[in-house]
């Protein structure tokens, strides 16, 4: 267990509204990662954190914005949500170990009606 | 452009039938190549980090083996709790340590 939680774990929302998914961790980690996970593709990176206010974009990363405050909380942002958006959102951790493995959450299912 | 390519897509097997998965990668300057195990409802369940060709490791029916093009999972003597989807990815060289993932191999194992 790497001491990750995610909520909401489950979410419905209609197009258009803003969503945030959270992911928290106790270890205090400086590496921080957001995927999304659909059926056809593998694990997609959108963004991810190397510290507190550092953040790059991944691969898709158009529509989704990230935040990080405080070394525990990385919070993914979905400014108008889109039908395209449906998909489960894995967060993840790279851990203590010095070969750069990442540990990943229980993940968040959203719709986007 | 980086790629990990697995097969078979899905894989059925008899409790005790050997077999193998395969993950093909194209990453440029591979910095190391990862397996996770993931189960229907969760997240990817960490299982091996191969660095180098030539390289193996195991883990109870599980082995592991990396060569300069390709990495097997290996899998002796399955039993029904192994079924799950096997996912491998690799790390891109460079400092922003990024995993590319291929799309898994659903495996069953029947009693």
């Amino acid at each position: 267990d790497a001491g990750i939680t995610q909520s909401p774990r489950h979410k419905v929302t209609e197009t258009g509204t803003p969503v945030t998914l959270r992911c928290h961790q106790t270890e205090n980690h400086r590496y921080m990662y957001w995927y999304r996970q659909d059926p056809g593709h593998g694990l997609r990176l959108i963004h991810y954190s190397y510290g507190v206010k550092d953040t790059d974009k991944g691969e898709v990363s158009d529509g989704y914005s990230v935040s990080r405050s405080k070394t525990e909380d990385f919070l993914l942002t979905l400014e108008s949500a889109t039908s395209s958006q449906t998909s489960v959102y894995f967060c993840a951790i790279r851990g203590p170990l010095a070969g750069n493995e990442q540990f990943f959450g229980p993940g968040t299912r959203l719709t986007v009606l | 452009e980086d790629q990990v390519t697995q097969s078979p897509e899905a894989l059925r097997l008899q409790e005790g039938e050997s077999s193998s998965l395969n993950c093909s990668y194209t990453v440029s300057g591979l910095r190391g190549l990862f397996w996770y195990r993931q189960d229907p409802g969760k997240g990817p369940e960490f299982l091996f980090t191969l660095y180098s060709a030539g390289e193996e490791k195991e883990k109870e029916r599980l082995k592991a083996t990396l060569t300069k093009k390709e990495s097997f999972l290996h899998i002796t003597a399955p039993k029904p709790e192994d079924s799950a989807t096997y996912l491998c990815a690799g790390l891109t060289q460079g400092g922003s340590e990024k995993l590319v993932f291929g799309k898994g191999t659903k495996l069953t194992v029947n009693p």
